[in-house]
């Protein structure tokens, strides 16, 4: 059984700047939630895919949106970066999304300029 | 607004010396409470989930106790290898998981 996965592990932008982040989840997990971790803090719900269609978005603006894809995985885009965008992005997978024990992967440290 | 609270918010333990860190909670509906231990620059490990009050759970040095407004993670005789950030989060009726701000272990030889 594979873990959660997620790519590239480092990221460098500029302000202004978009940004694709993938995530492969756990084999068998249809259900797919994006965090955002800033340095010192816990992790933001961003939004989460459930069989492809968003289930849950948390309260950030419109220039972070994603797909979920038929294998499940995800892609998190960020247009227009900012400063404050730089931090952990953390992609968790479950099996469906009802009380379901989410599963981290690794994750990805964007960097804005 | 529903809100996770943990405390304190960075702890030093010598080895062997055991202790508590806390979870508060205030949201509308609890669905369950998760407990996650983080390394740094790394993503979260699951370790627990309770859906009651009442219920514990147990893995090694560590035990999770949840009451109607906190949860409590309990170390016992911890080691180095425990020192990691410790997170709790909630999972609300008809949202989405919750974060703590977490609480920093270091755990002293």
């Amino acid at each position: 059984e594979t873990g959660v996965t997620q790519s590239p592990t480092h990221l460098i932008k500029t302000r202004g700047q978009q940004v694709t982040l993938r995530c492969s989840s756990q084999s068998g997990h249809n259900t797919v939630s994006w965090y955002q971790q800033a340095l010192g803090q816990g992790p933001q719900f961003i939004f989460q895919y459930y069989r492809e269609e968003e289930n849950g978005r948390g309260n950030f603006p419109p220039r972070f949106s994603g797909l979920q894809f038929p294998n499940y995985s995800s892609e998190l885009n960020v247009n227009a970066l900012e400063l404050d965008d730089s931090a952990l992005y953390l992609c968790a997978s479950s099996l469906g999304r009802e009380r379901e024990t989410q599963y981290f992967g690794p994750g990805t440290r964007l960097l804005v300029l | 607004e529903d809100q996770v609270t943990q405390s304190p918010e960075a702890l030093r333990l010598q080895e062997g010396e055991s202790s508590s860190l806390n979870c508060s909670y205030t949201v509308s509906g609890l669905r369950g409470l998760f407990w996650y231990r983080q390394d740094p620059g790394k993503g979260p490990e699951f370790l627990f989930t309770l859906y009651s009050a009442g219920e514990e759970k147990e893995k090694e040095r560590l035990k999770a106790t949840l009451t109607k407004k906190e949860s409590f993670l309990h170390i016992t005789a911890p080691k180095p290898e425990d020192s990691a950030t410790y997170l709790c989060a909630v999972l609300v009726y008809g949202q989405n998981f919750v974060f703590g701000p977490g609480t920093r272990l270091s755990v002293l030889p």
